[in-house]
Formats: structure tokens, C-alpha cells, sequence
């Protein structure tokens, strides 16, 4: 089992739609969570960061944490062509010397 | 603020030679990071290092080597360049592990061995 995982993906939307991004990982100890918006040939940007259970909201982006069921998720409301992007989902483990573990990413297409 | 920058952005390399992938952060980070990014993947972490003169092994350092001498650069050696060395490799920084840890991303540089 991989330590991230996300949606195999590719994700396609309706322009306006609720687009819902998820992720599980294998470790209990993780504490941070953090989602990165990576535009084709660009490099990782983060939008998203959650670190309790229940919802963290910003803007159209809402970050959804689950501790129990170990899993995290992203809604982005009112999709729109920009959005258009792969999303990685990464778990910071405080044993783990800073690092964090990446999810492979699942790639969001909102069409117009 | 510059932020994360990286030399060169594109560059190909015959098998067998070398060359040094530079990483500047201007963010008083602790933390640096090296990964690569083959196609439709994720980020595959190669070395990190927690503060100058202190560095250790991601999942996959073989074929690179590192140093950090100073706070602000963070350079990556590759020796006796391989095909299976094409990608793109990105550089990051954080604050630390006391911190959430959020890592800020250099703009990459793609790597080609032919």
C-alpha cells in the first residue's frame, strides 16, 4: 500500500461545478496535510493547508480532514477553466525529519 | 523576495557526463529538498537537508550526491549521467520541522540524457 494515495484521475468537470479531489494515507501519526495546485510544465504550488479534523475553507477551495478514517479531501466550488491543473496531496510526519510524503496526484480538467 | 531559484531550466547531457543542478532559497529556510518528477508522476524525494552541513538520503539518491554548505544554496551533483536521469527535478524549502512544514517550490529544471 502506498503512505499517499489519491484518485486515479483524470477528473473532468462541468465549468461551475463542485470538483471533490481525495486522498487516504497509511500512517496514524500524521499530523499536516497540505494540497499543491501543479500546472502543466510548472512546479508545485500550495493552496491548501489543514492540520484538525472538520473543514478548512478559502475561497472556493475547502480542505476536508478525517484523522479516523485517514483520509483528507479538497472541494473546489464554482470550478472554472483555471482550475484546470494536477493536484498533490502530501502528509507531513512529525518523525519523519520534515519531510513530506506525495501523492502520485490526480489531474482536474474543468471544461467550459 | 526571490524565493526558490534554479539553474539552469532546461539542459541535456550525454551518458556518462556530468553536471551540477543549482538551488538559491532567500527564505532563511532550515529545510531543503530535492526531488525528481518523471512523467504523470509524483514527486520522488532524493536528498533533503534540515540545515547547512547536515544532509541525508530521499527514496531514491542513487546517481546524486549533495552539499550544503551555507543556509541559501543547496546544489545537486549528478555523476556519470544516465537515461533513466531524465526529468524534472525541482528544488524546495521550508522552515522547518517545528513548523507545518509547508514547502515552497523552485521553478525546475528539466533534465535531458541522451
Amino acid at each position: 500500500q502506498k503512505e499517499v494515495e489519491q484518485n486515479s484521475g483524470p477528473l473532468s468537470v462541468p465549468e461551475g461545478a463542485i470538483a471533490s479531489l481525495n486522498c487516504t494515507y497509511s500512517d496514524r501519526v500524521s499530523q499536516s496535510f497540505f494540497w499543491y495546485r501543479q500546472y502543466s510544465g510548472k512546479s508545485p504550488e500550495l493552496i491548501m493547508s489543514i492540520y484538525s479534523n472538520g473543514d478548512k475553507e478559502d475561497g472556493r477551495f475547502t480542505a476536508q480532514l478525517n484523522k479516523a478514517s485517514q483520509y483528507v479531501s479538497l472541494l473546489i466550488r464554482d470550478s472554472q477553466p483555471s482550475d484546470s491543473a494536477t493536484y498533490l496531496c502530501a502528509v507531513n510526519i512529525p518523525t519523519n525529519a520534515g519531510k513530506s510524503t506525495f501523492g502520485d496526484g490526480t489531474t482536474l480538467t474543468v471544461k467550459p | 523576495n526571490a524565493g526558490v531559484t534554479q539553474t539552469p531550466k532546461f539542459r541535456i547531457l550525454k551518458i556518462g557526463q556530468s553536471m551540477t543542478l543549482q538551488c538559491a532559497q532567500d527564505m532563511n529556510h532550515n529545510y531543503m529538498y530535492w526531488y525528481r518528477q518523471d512523467p504523470g508522476m509524483g514527486l520522488k524525494l532524493i536528498y533533503y537537508s534540515v540545515g547547512a552541513g547536515i544532509t541525508d538520503k530521499g527514496e531514491v539518491p542513487n546517481g546524486y550526491n549533495v552539499s550544503r554548505s551555507t543556509t541559501e544554496d543547496f546544489p545537486l551533483r549528478l555523476e556519470l549521467a544516465a537515461p533513466s536521469q531524465t526529468s524534472v527535478y525541482f528544488c524546495a524549502s521550508s522552515y522547518g520541522a517545528a513548523s507545518p512544514n509547508e514547502q515552497f517550490f523552485g521553478p525546475g529544471t528539466r533534465l535531458t540524457v541522451l
